[in-house]
């Protein structure tokens, strides 16, 4: 059974960037056709697909955060990344990752870890 | 880009059956995806593909789609049943990639 956890911190400042990190279980990051990806819901609102990363390395982003996300992985570590550059109060959020079986959704998640962005 | 409209609230008594809707320009040549996601939880994949479950999910829980509306229906609901649901396609002709309904909260009477 794969499972995903969220880390990083939990509050960052105005202007600067939020990093978060995955960590992939119960299976290799790298040996199937999946796509890793971030998702995020500012408390009492719905869900936003922030963006995704395959093993190759490749990407594809919203284009409503395209200019701020890099999603990045380590398949060393069964890792993938987000960073989330120039957050304002408006990136506060809950972060989820999750995984997509190549078939356009999302069949595993995170239990996700909220970020607050205040000075 | 393509909009999924949901109903904010659906209520429903205890053994009674919910429908949720999920409407969206021509979705039924798309593929329509369903979470549940309670209180404090992340999201749970319920239906895929339109009509599938995944394992461990009951058999009540079911789902169609055709013309301009997709449907998550619940039979003979209980109380656990109580939770947000949101619907989810790929769009390809969307940046977004990945897009999801504004959710329905759930109420149990």
């Amino acid at each position: 059974q794969v499972q995903l956890q969220e880390s990083g911190p939990g509050l960052v400042k105005p202007s600067q960037t939020l990093s978060l990190t995955c960590t992939v279980s119960g299976g290799s990051i790298s040996s199937g056709s999946d796509y890793w990806n971030w998702i995020r819901q500012p408390a009492g609102k719905g869900l936003e697909w922030i963006g995704h990363i395959f093993t190759s390395g490749s990407t594809k982003y919203n284009p409503s955060l395209k200019s701020r996300v890099t999603i990045s992985v380590d398949t060393s570590k069964n890792q993938f990344s987000l960073n989330l550059r120039s957050v304002t109060a408006a990136d506060t959020a809950v972060y989820y990752c999750a995984r997509d079986p190549r078939q356009n959704h999302f069949d595993y998640w995170g239990q996700g870890t909220l970020v607050t962005v205040s000075s | 880009s393509y909009v999924l409209t949901q109903p904010p609230s659906v209520s429903v008594a205890p053994g009674k059956t919910a429908r949720i809707t999920c409407g969206g320009n021509n979705i039924g040549i798309k593929s329509v995806h369903w979470y549940q996601q309670k209180p404090g939880q992340a999201p749970v994949l319920v239906i895929y593909y339109d009509s599938d479950r995944p394992s461990g999910i009951p058999e009540r829980f079911s789902g169609s789609n055709s013309g301009n509306t997709a449907t998550l229906t619940i039979s003979r609901v209980e109380a656990g049943d109580e939770a947000d649901y949101y619907c989810q396609v790929w769009d390809s002709s969307s940046g977004r990639s990945y897009v999801f309904g504004a959710g329905t909260k759930v109420t149990v009477l």
